[in-house]
Protein backbone atom coordinates (compact mmCIF):
# COMPACT_ATOMS: atom_id res chain seq x y z
CA UNK A 1 0.00 0.00 0.00
CA UNK A 2 0.82 3.38 -0.51
CA UNK A 3 1.47 6.09 1.81
CA UNK A 4 2.60 9.41 1.99
CA UNK A 5 4.11 11.30 4.75
CA UNK A 6 4.79 14.73 5.32
CA UNK A 7 6.85 15.25 8.86
CA UNK A 8 6.07 18.42 10.03
CA UNK A 9 3.01 19.44 11.14
CA UNK A 10 3.67 22.72 11.24
CA UNK A 11 6.69 25.31 10.42
CA UNK A 12 7.05 28.73 11.46
CA UNK A 13 9.29 30.85 9.58
CA UNK A 14 10.19 34.48 9.19
CA UNK A 15 9.68 36.30 6.13
CA UNK A 16 12.67 36.29 3.25
CA UNK A 17 14.05 33.09 5.03
CA UNK A 18 14.29 29.81 2.82
CA UNK A 19 12.26 26.81 3.52
CA UNK A 20 11.91 23.59 3.37
CA UNK A 21 8.66 21.27 3.61
CA UNK A 22 9.31 17.60 3.71
CA UNK A 23 7.41 15.08 2.03
CA UNK A 24 8.37 10.55 1.54
CA UNK A 25 6.29 8.60 0.09
CA UNK A 26 6.42 4.36 0.37
CA UNK A 27 6.32 2.90 -2.90
CA UNK A 28 8.44 0.40 -5.09
CA UNK A 29 7.36 1.13 -8.17
CA UNK A 30 7.05 4.65 -10.21
CA UNK A 31 4.69 7.05 -8.93
CA UNK A 32 3.79 10.68 -9.76
CA UNK A 33 3.89 13.43 -7.57
CA UNK A 34 2.62 16.61 -6.56
CA UNK A 35 2.36 19.22 -4.09
CA UNK A 36 -0.96 21.33 -3.37
CA UNK A 37 -1.73 24.30 -1.86
CA UNK A 38 -4.75 25.35 0.43
CA UNK A 39 -5.58 28.68 1.31
CA UNK A 40 -8.01 29.02 4.77
CA UNK A 41 -11.41 27.96 3.64
CA UNK A 42 -10.34 27.52 -0.06
CA UNK A 43 -10.22 24.25 -2.36
CA UNK A 44 -6.66 23.16 -3.21
CA UNK A 45 -4.22 24.73 -5.69
CA UNK A 46 -1.83 22.54 -7.53
CA UNK A 47 1.99 24.13 -6.89
CA UNK A 48 4.18 22.00 -8.99
CA UNK A 49 4.39 18.38 -10.62
CA UNK A 50 6.83 15.39 -11.08
CA UNK A 51 5.82 12.84 -13.85
CA UNK A 52 9.74 12.04 -15.19
CA UNK A 53 12.31 13.69 -16.26
CA UNK A 54 14.15 15.92 -14.72
CA UNK A 55 14.35 15.24 -10.78
CA UNK A 56 14.05 19.26 -10.63
CA UNK A 57 10.58 20.32 -10.69
CA UNK A 58 9.76 24.22 -10.66
CA UNK A 59 6.44 25.49 -9.71
CA UNK A 60 4.54 28.35 -9.04
CA UNK A 61 5.30 31.46 -6.82
CA UNK A 62 9.08 30.47 -6.79
CA UNK A 63 8.58 27.13 -4.95
CA UNK A 64 10.47 23.95 -6.61
CA UNK A 65 10.89 20.11 -5.41
CA UNK A 66 13.14 17.39 -6.30
CA UNK A 67 12.30 13.61 -6.53
CA UNK A 68 14.97 11.29 -4.93
CA UNK A 69 14.15 8.32 -6.00
CA UNK A 70 16.72 6.56 -3.48
CA UNK A 71 15.47 8.21 -1.18
CA UNK A 72 11.75 8.18 -1.98
CA UNK A 73 11.44 11.62 -1.18
CA UNK A 74 9.63 14.89 -2.93
CA UNK A 75 10.55 17.79 -0.60
CA UNK A 76 9.36 21.25 -1.30
CA UNK A 77 11.43 24.46 -1.25
CA UNK A 78 11.52 28.27 -1.79
CA UNK A 79 14.40 30.43 -1.48
CA UNK A 80 12.48 33.59 0.31
CA UNK A 81 9.10 32.85 1.64
CA UNK A 82 6.49 35.93 1.90
CA UNK A 83 3.59 36.61 4.08
CA UNK A 84 1.41 35.67 1.10
CA UNK A 85 3.30 31.73 1.34
CA UNK A 86 0.85 31.51 4.81
CA UNK A 87 -0.91 28.32 4.36
CA UNK A 88 -1.09 24.59 4.19
CA UNK A 89 1.14 22.37 1.71
CA UNK A 90 -0.09 18.85 1.17
CA UNK A 91 1.90 16.08 -0.61
CA UNK A 92 0.31 13.90 -2.53
CA UNK A 93 1.32 10.83 -4.92
CA UNK A 94 -0.68 9.30 -7.86
CA UNK A 95 0.73 5.21 -7.57
CA UNK A 96 -1.30 3.61 -10.32
CA UNK A 97 0.80 5.51 -13.46
CA UNK A 98 -0.40 2.76 -15.99
CA UNK A 99 -4.03 2.62 -15.28
CA UNK A 100 -6.15 4.33 -17.61
CA UNK A 101 -9.14 4.45 -14.62
CA UNK A 102 -9.70 6.69 -12.36
CA UNK A 103 -6.07 7.87 -10.66
CA UNK A 104 -6.36 8.12 -6.93
CA UNK A 105 -4.46 11.05 -5.05
CA UNK A 106 -3.25 9.94 -1.96
CA UNK A 107 -2.46 12.64 0.51
CA UNK A 108 -0.24 13.14 2.93
CA UNK A 109 -1.34 14.65 6.35
CA UNK A 110 -0.39 18.11 5.14
CA UNK A 111 1.77 20.72 6.86
CA UNK A 112 0.93 23.84 7.91
CA UNK A 113 3.19 27.28 7.09
CA UNK A 114 2.99 29.87 8.91
CA UNK A 115 5.57 33.16 7.77
CA UNK A 116 6.14 35.42 10.53
CA UNK A 117 7.27 39.33 10.13
CA UNK B 1 -11.62 26.79 -20.12
CA UNK B 2 -12.16 24.34 -17.14
CA UNK B 3 -14.24 25.36 -14.44
CA UNK B 4 -15.42 23.82 -11.28
CA UNK B 5 -18.39 24.61 -9.23
CA UNK B 6 -19.46 23.06 -5.73
CA UNK B 7 -22.01 24.57 -3.25
CA UNK B 8 -22.82 25.42 -0.75
CA UNK B 9 -19.69 26.96 1.14
CA UNK B 10 -20.72 26.77 4.48
CA UNK B 11 -23.55 24.53 6.37
CA UNK B 12 -25.11 23.68 9.63
CA UNK B 13 -27.23 20.62 9.98
CA UNK B 14 -28.94 19.42 12.54
CA UNK B 15 -27.84 15.40 13.62
CA UNK B 16 -30.34 13.17 11.94
CA UNK B 17 -31.01 15.39 9.20
CA UNK B 18 -30.19 14.82 5.68
CA UNK B 19 -27.39 16.01 3.43
CA UNK B 20 -27.12 17.21 -0.28
CA UNK B 21 -24.02 18.75 -1.52
CA UNK B 22 -23.63 19.39 -5.29
CA UNK B 23 -20.75 19.58 -7.58
CA UNK B 24 -20.75 20.17 -11.10
CA UNK B 25 -17.41 20.74 -13.59
CA UNK B 26 -17.81 22.71 -17.09
CA UNK B 27 -15.66 22.86 -20.23
CA UNK B 28 -14.76 19.29 -20.08
CA UNK B 29 -16.03 15.67 -21.13
CA UNK B 30 -16.20 12.33 -18.79
CA UNK B 31 -14.53 13.69 -16.50
CA UNK B 32 -13.41 11.26 -13.08
CA UNK B 33 -14.50 13.05 -9.92
CA UNK B 34 -13.61 13.02 -6.83
CA UNK B 35 -15.18 13.33 -3.44
CA UNK B 36 -12.82 14.15 -0.44
CA UNK B 37 -13.17 14.91 3.30
CA UNK B 38 -10.69 17.01 5.66
CA UNK B 39 -11.41 16.66 9.02
CA UNK B 40 -9.76 19.53 11.30
CA UNK B 41 -6.06 18.93 11.44
CA UNK B 42 -5.73 16.32 9.18
CA UNK B 43 -4.87 15.44 5.53
CA UNK B 44 -7.37 14.60 2.67
CA UNK B 45 -9.18 11.18 2.93
CA UNK B 46 -11.05 10.31 -0.21
CA UNK B 47 -14.68 9.08 -0.03
CA UNK B 48 -15.86 8.37 -3.58
CA UNK B 49 -14.72 8.36 -7.08
CA UNK B 50 -16.65 8.03 -10.22
CA UNK B 51 -15.36 7.03 -13.93
CA UNK B 52 -18.55 7.78 -15.14
CA UNK B 53 -22.43 8.41 -15.36
CA UNK B 54 -23.67 6.01 -12.49
CA UNK B 55 -20.38 4.49 -11.51
CA UNK B 56 -19.39 4.92 -8.27
CA UNK B 57 -16.93 3.62 -6.25
CA UNK B 58 -16.07 3.79 -2.41
CA UNK B 59 -13.01 4.26 -0.44
CA UNK B 60 -14.51 4.67 3.01
CA UNK B 61 -16.84 2.58 4.48
CA UNK B 62 -19.34 4.94 6.20
CA UNK B 63 -22.45 7.33 6.66
CA UNK B 64 -21.98 8.60 2.83
CA UNK B 65 -23.15 7.96 -0.44
CA UNK B 66 -22.47 9.32 -3.54
CA UNK B 67 -24.09 9.57 -7.16
CA UNK B 68 -23.38 11.17 -10.30
CA UNK B 69 -26.46 11.27 -12.36
CA UNK B 70 -25.32 13.16 -15.34
CA UNK B 71 -21.56 13.46 -16.76
CA UNK B 72 -20.43 16.65 -15.07
CA UNK B 73 -22.43 16.18 -11.87
CA UNK B 74 -21.56 14.69 -8.88
CA UNK B 75 -23.80 14.36 -5.81
CA UNK B 76 -22.86 14.06 -1.91
CA UNK B 77 -25.64 12.62 0.47
CA UNK B 78 -26.31 11.15 3.49
CA UNK B 79 -29.88 10.28 5.18
CA UNK B 80 -29.13 10.90 8.65
CA UNK B 81 -26.03 13.01 9.72
CA UNK B 82 -23.60 12.55 12.48
CA UNK B 83 -21.85 14.53 14.35
CA UNK B 84 -18.54 12.86 13.17
CA UNK B 85 -19.42 13.65 9.25
CA UNK B 86 -18.30 17.42 10.32
CA UNK B 87 -15.48 18.55 8.29
CA UNK B 88 -14.41 20.11 4.88
CA UNK B 89 -15.85 18.27 1.64
CA UNK B 90 -13.93 19.10 -1.84
CA UNK B 91 -15.35 17.92 -5.34
CA UNK B 92 -12.08 17.14 -7.66
CA UNK B 93 -12.13 16.07 -10.97
CA UNK B 94 -9.57 14.83 -13.15
CA UNK B 95 -9.07 14.18 -17.06
CA UNK B 96 -8.95 10.80 -18.36
CA UNK B 97 -5.14 11.47 -19.62
CA UNK B 98 -4.36 14.00 -17.05
CA UNK B 99 -2.73 13.55 -13.99
CA UNK B 100 -3.68 16.47 -11.69
CA UNK B 101 -6.91 16.65 -9.60
CA UNK B 102 -8.37 20.03 -9.98
CA UNK B 103 -10.80 20.42 -7.17
CA UNK B 104 -13.91 23.15 -6.00
CA UNK B 105 -13.65 25.54 -3.18
CA UNK B 106 -15.14 23.20 -0.80
CA UNK B 107 -18.02 23.47 1.65
CA UNK B 108 -17.83 23.08 5.25
CA UNK B 109 -20.30 21.66 7.30
CA UNK B 110 -20.61 21.67 10.84
CA UNK B 111 -23.39 19.07 12.21
CA UNK B 112 -24.81 20.44 15.51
Amino acid sequence: AQSVTQLDSQVPVFEEAPVELRCNYSSSVSVYLFWYVQYPNQGLQLLLKYLSGSTLVKGINGFEAEFNKSQTSFHLRKPSVHISDTAEYFCAVILDISSGSARQLTFGSGTQLTVLP
Amino acid sequence: SQTIHQWPATLVQPVGSPLSLECTVEGTSNPNLYWYRQAAGRGLQLLFYSVGIGQISSEVPQNLSASRPQDRQFILSSKKLLLSDSGFYLCAWGGRVSTEAFFGQGTRLTVV
